[in-house]
């Protein structure tokens, strides 16, 4: 079965401080990889995602990601981190099952930005 | 006004009462979903609908029902509640046959149970 796992429940950094979260995921199959992000109070919405091609993908807010797969990997980077990253972040994956897509999540990590 | 509305926001409700947690959508997508969020879980899929005559059980399903009264609505019923239903929920669309196209989110219902 197709897995996502987030190794860290909660990483705090300084402000301007670069910050990595970390992502796995296990397949059998070929997937498609996404990084989503909840503010406060609010639904999640889309940060980047891999689909195929080039293996370093960038989004929103700074944010990039490394497709990595031999060791089944889609870290987050980004170099500089605000007070407004606060945020609860998310990885995903798809995959085609009997026809569809469904997004399974790992279970989240709390980037807390600190002064 | 928002893509994917959900209706309400937060509801208190007692144990064994029926609730139903409304979703609509005005981005023409034809796959809607229901996820439950809980503390240290992620989001976890209870139901999905690829179309209005295709509903599907998620990982999480017993205790739910849905209903895809159209296109663009889809409610999520808990028949009798029960405190370990509390959580956040959301609902969620996406387009297209495969798995690459994002997910767009609701605001999410924020369900407690006593």
């Amino acid at each position: 079965a197709q897995s996502v796992t987030q190794l860290d429940s909660q990483v705090p950094v300084f402000e301007e401080a670069p910050v990595e979260l970390r992502c796995n995921y296990s397949s059998s199959v070929s997937v498609y990889l996404f990084w989503y992000v909840q503010y406060p109070n609010q639904g999640l919405q889309l940060l980047l995602k891999y689909l195929s091609g080039s293996t370093l993908v960038k989004g929103i807010n700074g944010f990039e990601a490394e497709f990595n797969k031999s060791q089944t990997s889609f870290h987050l980077r980004k170099p500089s981190v605000h007070i407004s990253d606060t945020a609860e972040y998310f990885c995903a994956v798809t995959w085609t099952a009997g026809g569809g897509n469904k997004l399974t999540f790992g279970t989240g990590t709390q980037l807390k930005v600190e002064l | 006004d928002a893509d994917v509305t959900q209706t309400p926001r937060n509801r208190i409700t007692k144990t064994g009462k029926r609730i139903m947690l409304e979703c609509s959508q005005t981005k023409g997508h034809d796959r809607m979903y229901w996820y439950r969020q809980d503390p240290g879980l992620g989001l976890r899929l209870i139901y999905y609908s690829f179309d209005v005559k295709d509903i599907n059980k998620g990982e999480i399903s017993d205790g739910y029902s849905v209903s895809r009264q159209a296109q663009a609505k889809f409610s999520l019923s808990l028949e009798s509640a029960i405190p370990n239903q509390t959580a956040l929920y959301f609902c969620a669309t996406s387009e297209g046959q495969g798995g690459n196209t994002e997910a767009f989110f609701g605001q999410g219902t924020r369900l407690t149970v006593v």
